[in-house]
């Protein structure tokens, strides 16, 4: 079945450094990736997607690549600030999956990430 | 206001009690899920439905019920609660057709403490 990795966390890092939290994952259609942000004491929330092969999805300075030959789907920052403190999850749908995958995303263990003044 | 709201915020409860969750959406969405959150799990699915008549099991089923009231409702309920069962718990809404039905939105999370 599918299934989503991500970096083992927590990650620290101080303000204005250059973040990477890595993701792969294992689908056997052609799935859409997403990345969500759990800020604290609050629900998930979209924070950028991409839907096909070498798509870039981006959003609040964050960027992420679909690499269909690595099958993974990076999230990268160039400068990270206090408040993108939080909690991480990469994660998979597959529009044309059938049976027990259809209609569902597939979410990563989430990476939590703390960045100092 | 909130386009999807859980209530309670958080709630303590005893072994063996029966309790319920409850979620609802202002999104006008069909499909409506139910997950929870442990540390360093993630997010498992517990039950999802793609309409007021469409309810499957996820994940980890079992110990849960769900009922869809109507298109805006869906509520979780734990018959028998037992320890294991204190998590985080997020209803989410998506789409029922289109790419966006790849996209769910979340409410704030039910914290439920089980002693």
């Amino acid at each position: 079945g599918d299934s989503v990795t991500q970096m083992e966390g927590p990650v620290t890092l101080s303000e204005e450094a250059f973040l990477t939290i890595n993701c792969t994952y294992t689908a056997t259609g052609y799935p859409s990736l997403f990345w969500y942000v759990q800020y604290p004491g609050e629900g998930l929330q979209l924070l950028l997607k991409a839907t096909k092969a070498d798509d870039k999805g981006s959003n609040k300075g964050f960027e992420a690549t679909y690499r269909k030959e690595t099958t993974s789907f990076h999230l990268e920052k160039g400068s990270v600030q206090v408040s993108d403190s939080a909690v991480y999850f990469c994660a998979l749908s597959d529009p044309f999956a059938g049976g027990t995958s259809y209609g569902k995303l597939t979410f990563g263990q989430g990476t939590i990430l703390t960045v100092h003044p | 206001d909130a386009d999807v709201t859980q209530t309670p915020r958080n709630r303590i409860t005893k072994t063996g009690k029966r309790i319920m969750l409850e979620c609802s959406q202002t999104k006008g969405h069909d499909r409506m899920y139910w997950y929870r959150q442990d540390p360093g799990l993630g997010l498992r699915l517990i039950y999802y439905s793609f309409d007021v008549k469409d309810i499957n099991k996820g994940e980890i089923s079992d110990g849960y019920s769900v009922s869809r009231q109507a298109q805006a409702k869906f509520s979780l309920s734990l018959e028998s609660a037992i320890p294991n069962q204190t998590a985080l718990y997020f209803c989410a809404t998506a789409e029922g057709s289109g790419e966006a039905k790849n996209i769910q939105y979340f409410g704030a999370g039910t914290r439920l403490s089980v002693l």
